[in-house]
């Protein structure tokens, strides 16, 4: 069983057009993180999100609207997109535990690799 | 600003031998390191972590290094099998209990991509 997927795997699309981009995480985790990975290979954080409330919303476009309906899903969608929003998208998931401090370990989907022609 | 930083892109080892990756942090902050690595067209999948308080972890053949006053780490693996080529990343957070859950993103290092050759 996959703990955290993602769909669609591959998007091509035209500038312009708005598309969405879904993950789930079957882990019973209470975080989601939404990160991209630029041309330098960085991964950079997008949002995250803890029991459906948004927590860290880094300096990205408003383009990007990320929600979550329930703890388990958290969607990323784009509105008219641009050249330079080709990346590779990837979705994480997290549980925090007390081992002496507070560490939270995410887990990773396999990403979504977009493509904006 | 790069927080956390690989400084060696590739890295190459015979089979066998041990393969060391190292990673630079400058924010004071960061108190809980990962190791993930990560195949093509795959993600990231975690590896082997360490808490601040620690100055090593190990898990199987690999071994993190936590080395607070040089803001360094490094991971060991020993010994290098083939199956261990891939590109792996060192990332970092702020564990404080002071900080919301959700508050602790990852920073991640730009990766060093391993090659062991049989």
């Amino acid at each position: 069983d996959t703990a955290v997927s993602q769909t669609p795997k591959y998007l091509v699309t035209q500038m312009g057009n708005d598309k969405s981009i879904k993950c789930e995480q079957n882990l019973g985790h209470d975080t989601m993180y939404w990160y991209k990975q630029d041309s330098k290979k960085f991964l950079k954080i997008m949002f995250s999100y803890n029991n459906k409330e948004l927590i860290i919303n880094e300096t990205v476009p408003n383009r990007f609207s990320p929600k979550s309906p329930d703890k388990a899903h958290l969607n990323l969608h784009i509105n008219s997109l641009e050249l330079g929003d080709s990346a590779v998208y990837f979705c994480a998931s997290s549980q925090a535990r007390l081992a002496g401090g507070l560490q939270e370990t995410q887990y990773f989907g396999p990403g979504t690799r977009l493509l904006v022609l | 600003d790069q927080q956390v930083k690989q400084n060696s892109p590739s890295l190459s080892v015979q089979e066998g031998r041990i393969s060391i990756l190292n990673c630079d942090y400058t924010n004071s902050m960061f108190d809980y390191f990962l190791w993930y690595k990560k195949y093509p067209a795959e993600g990231p999948t975690f590896l082997i972590s360490i808490s601040s308080i620690k100055d090593k972890n190990e898990d199987g053949r690999f071994t993190v290094f936590l080395n607070k006053s040089a803001k360094h780490l490094s991971l060991h693996i020993v010994p290098s099998q083939p199956g261990d080529s891939a590109v792996y990343f060192c990332a970092a957070s702020p564990s404080s209990l002071l900080m919301d859950t959700g508050r602790r993103a990852l920073t991640f290092g730009s990766g060093t991509r391993l090659q062991v050759q049989p």
